[in-house]
């Protein structure tokens, strides 16, 4: 159980151009999902959480119009990086919390897509 | 504030020896733990977690961890290092003070000798 599908795996776009990434809960329900950024070798950074129904919550020095999140229904959120540039090149990663057994104040575990290997050219 | 450090970048054991990875936490308040592993190209997979129950917590595939609070640590161990245990673990707190989001070690990769 508690799996979380992110999709695409690979994306290979020229610079300007926008992308959009999924994240699905399968077999539950999340209240609160995150997003997270990955620098080769490096550990995860969070972006922003994102809430059912609500704005998201943006970390400090995350661009909130160049990473535009949207979590419309309890098993989905999006995240779109509009205009996209060859810095913006990285693993991106969601997760989700099942809102059964906990939601946003909640220490239950996330469980983690596979991630996003986004690449501007 | 809530924080993790890992200690070790890099380890490297041969295959069937002991896996020992070092996690020491800061946290002002009873912490939650976790150790998660992730494999090249893909996203994060839950260990185990501590939450305040055993002390000696037991994950998957043979891992488990030990919160120390006089030492202020969680350290991952496995009796026996299989090849498929290559890869980056890491060693993460949940920050009470910021609705649970998870505060993330740097990281250890773990290298199997055949």
């Amino acid at each position: 159980g508690a799996v979380v599908s992110q999709h695409p795996s690979w994306v290979i776009c020229k610079s300007g151009t926008s992308v959009k990434i999924e994240c699905r809960s399968l077999d539950f329900q999340a209240t609160t999902m995150f997003w997270y950024r990955q620098f080769p070798k490096q550990s995860l950074m969070l972006m922003a959480t994102s809430n059912e129904g609500s704005k998201a919550t943006y970390e400090q020095g995350v661009e909130k119009d160049k990473f535009l999140i949207n979590h419309a229904s309890l098993t989905l959120s999006t995240l779109t990086v509009t205009s996209a540039h060859p810095e913006d090149s990285s693993f991106y990663i969601c997760s989700a919390r099942d809102r059964g057994t906990g939601g946003l104040g909640s220490n239950q575990p996330q469980h983690f897509g596979d991630g996003t290997r986004l690449s501007i050219l | 504030a809530q924080s993790v450090t890992q200690l070790d970048s890099h380890v490297s054991v041969s295959e069937g020896t002991p896996v020992l990875l070092r996690c020491n936490y800061s946290s002002s308040y009873s912490p939650s733990l976790f150790w998660y592993v992730q494999h090249p190209n893909k996203g994060l997979q839950l260990l185990l977690k501590y939450t305040s129950a055993a002390t000696l917590v037991k994950g998957i595939n043979g891992f488990e961890a030990e919160f120390k609070k006089s030492e202020t640590s969680f350290h991952l161990t496995k009796p026996s290092a299989h090849m498929s245990d290559a890869a980056e673990y890491f060693c993460v707190v949940s920050d009470q003070n910021s609705s649970y989001k998870l505060i993330f070690g740097s990281g250890t990769r773990l290298l199997v000798r055949p």
